[in-house]
């Protein structure tokens, strides 16, 4: 079974300051993949960045990046140069390539930017 | 051009009745999902239709009963609602084969048992 730790519940950040969301995962399957969503007070889930176990490259995004360390079954998300946009509930998520592509969610982190 | 698209967006009712969420796609997508998210905001998938076809129902009481009259819409049916059901309900879909396409979300349906 898939697992996703987030152990940050919230994060309180300086606008304009990078900031670091960890994830850690578990998984005995050897191909995933592994998302990372944004969720604003208004409530939808929006998708940001997308990284694939067999990936050798860190993905980006625009201000997005994903810190992929797949010996310590990490995704940290790196969001540069942060926005007062940008405060949100941030989940990190995997699935399985086999079978049905369910994502599993992490319990999420609370993003606060202040100005 | 909404891509998933529920309804309602809020849905208020009394404990033991029965109600039910449309969930629509125009994406093309052949599997879709719903995902139950508590008070605490933990997401959790509840069943997955892949045209169709259930292929996922994760001990889900069977109160609950998805049905897809085609590939572009799960509809999601309570009955005998109880206040543990108040949650966010988020339909997404999704293309097989494309792990690297995200999953798309509705906009979810907050459901309120008095």
């Amino acid at each position: 079974a898939q697992k996703i730790t987030q152990t940050q519940p919230g994060m309180f950040v300086q606008e304009k300051e990078a900031v670091t969301l960890d994830c850690t995962y578990d998984t005995s399957d050897p191909s995933y993949g592994l998302f990372w969503y944004k969720q604003p007070s208004s409530g939808e889930m929006i998708f940001l960045i997308y990284q694939g176990s067999y990936d050798q490259q860190n993905a980006t995004e625009g201000r997005y990046s994903l810190n992929f360390q797949k010996a310590r079954k990490s995704a940290n998300l790196v969001i540069s140069a942060s926005q007062l946009g940008d405060s949100a509930m941030y989940f990190c998520a995997m699935t399985i390539i086999q079978g049905a592509q369910k994502l599993v969610f992490g319990q999420g982190t609370r993003l606060t930017i202040n100005p | 051009d909404t891509a998933v698209s529920q309804t309602p967006k809020y849905l208020v009712t009394q404990m033991g009745n029965d109600k039910s969420i449309k969930c629509e796609q125009n994406l093309g997508h052949d599997t879709m999902y719903w995902y139950k998210q508590d008070s605490k905001k933990f997401l959790k998938i509840m069943f997955s239709y892949n045209n169709k076809e259930l292929i996922i129902n994760e001990t889900v009481p069977n109160r609950f009963s998805p049905k897809s009259p085609d590939k572009a819409h799960l509809n999601l049916h309570i009955n005998s609602l109880e206040l543990g059901d108040s949650a966010v309900y988020f339909c997404a879909s999704s293309q097989t084969g494309s792990i690297k396409q995200p999953q798309h979300f509705g906009d979810g349906t907050r459901l309120s048992i008095l």
